[in-house]
This record gives structure tokens, C-alpha cells and sequence, in this order.
């Protein structure tokens, strides 16, 4: 049974494609995030919701845009997509905001062309 | 702008061995400290957290946290081939942002 899903694993695409990435958590999670790790394996968060409602938004592009349809699903669309857009992409869960521990998901590999 | 340091490593440690990684943060007030173990191509994976002064106990893993000196470490005692890894340091805020450093190398040799 796994915590915390995400899909794609991989994706490859050109540079200006749209694509999304969705993942699910199967924990009872109030909270969601996602966290990009570039090449020099920096994890950094990107987003965050708690029980739906958009908390943490650090500075990035606005090419990126989370959607978080319940507390348990949370995706990441990207639109325009850049040669630096090239990461690894991270969910994660916890049971809430306040110091709480996080789960990962596997990841999805995005790979511009 | 918070900061969490750590030491990139290789640090080479002697299977049996105990590896001993270091963590400085930036922020006096944060409240709760996480120690995440990643393997190469995988996602890190909880294995310590740690919220108050003094150390803190799980299996091989020990997790010592000093506010006063802003540090935070993790021993791995009997170090084996399966913890070769790198290992992310993580401070947490009210908010559920974890603030990491660039991670510690750690390589067990046989």
C-alpha cells in the first residue's frame, strides 16, 4: 500500500509543452507539498496546502500552478515548460502544518528536451 | 532567509563504525529538527525527528539536538553497507516548511 503516489514516475518532454504531474495520499493527511530537488540534489518546497487551502507558496515561476481538488490529492501543472524546469519533483504529506513530519512520494523525474 | 548547513561529504566510515553527521541552523526560534535519509535515484525517507534539547533514541540512530548552539547531529552506530547514503538535515516551522541543507555523503566501507 503506498503512502504517498505520484504519476508520472518520468516524463519527457520539449521545451514549451504543458504537462502535469498528480499525487495522491492515502495517510488521512491534512497537508500537501510540493518540493523540487535540481541537479545539485538541493530539495527545496515549492507549495503547500492544508486541508485544501493554498499556505505556502515560495518564489517560483508562475508557469507553475498547484491544484488541490481534496485533502488527499495534490497536483502540480506546469505550463511553458523550460530547459531549467529539469528536476525531480517531490509530494509529500503530513498529518499538519505545525512541525509535523513529512512522507515523501517516489518522485517524478521531468526531463526538458 | 533561513539556513541549514551540513558538511557535503564522502564521509568514509569503516562498517562496525560509528558515523557521526552535523547539522547547523540559522533560525533561533525554529521548534522541531528532521533527519531524512535519501539513496541515489530515490526519495528521502523519514528517519529521525527531534523537537527538544538532549538526544533521542530510534535503533542504531541517535539524533542530538543543542538549541542553545543551533546544532543538531545524527550517529549511525554500527554502521553498515545499507546506510551508505545521503542524509538531509531539516528544520521545520508552524507553517510545515522544511528548510534542508545540501545533504551529507555517507559511504560505509567494508
Amino acid at each position: 500500500d503506498t503512502a504517498v503516489s505520484q504519476t508520472p514516475k518520468y516524463l519527457v518532454t520539449q521545451m514549451g509543452n504543458d504537462k502535469s504531474i498528480k499525487c495522491e495520499q492515502n495517510l488521512g493527511h491534512d497537508t500537501m507539498y510540493w518540493y523540487k530537488q535540481d541537479s545539485k540534489k538541493f530539495l527545496k518546497i515549492m507549495f503547500s496546502y492544508n486541508n485544501k487551502e493554498l499556505i505556502i507558496n515560495e518564489t517560483v515561476p508562475n508557469r507553475f500552478s498547484p491544484k488541490s481538488p481534496d485533502k488527499a490529492h495534490l497536483n502540480l501543472h506546469i505550463n511553458s515548460l523550460e530547459l531549467g524546469d529539469s528536476a525531480v519533483y517531490f509530494c509529500a504529506s503530513s498529518l499538519g502544518t505545525d512541525n509535523q513530519p513529512q512522507h515523501f512520494g517516489d518522485g517524478t523525474r521531468l526531463s526538458i528536451l | 532567509q533561513k539556513e541549514v548547513e551540513q558538511n557535503s561529504g564522502p564521509l568514509s566510515v569503516p562498517e562496525g563504525a560509528i558515523a557521526s553527521l552535523n547539522c547547523t541552523y540559522s533560525d533561533r526560534g525554529s521548534q522541531s529538527f528532521f533527519w531524512y535519509r535519501q539513496y541515489s535515484g530515490k526519495s528521502p525517507e523519514l528517519i529521525m525527528s527531534i523537537y527538544s534539547n538532549g538526544d533521542k533514541e530510534d535503533g542504531r540512530f541517535t539524533a542530538q539536538l543543542n538549541k542553545a548552539s543551533q546544532y543538531v547531529s545524527l550517529l549511525i552506530r554500527d554502521s553498515q553497507p545499507s546506510d551508505s547514503a545521503t542524509y538531509l538535515c531539516a528544520e521545520g516551522d508552524s507553517w510545515g516548511k522544511l528548510q534542508f541543507g545540501a545533504g551529507t555523503q555517507v559511504v560505509v566501507t567494508p
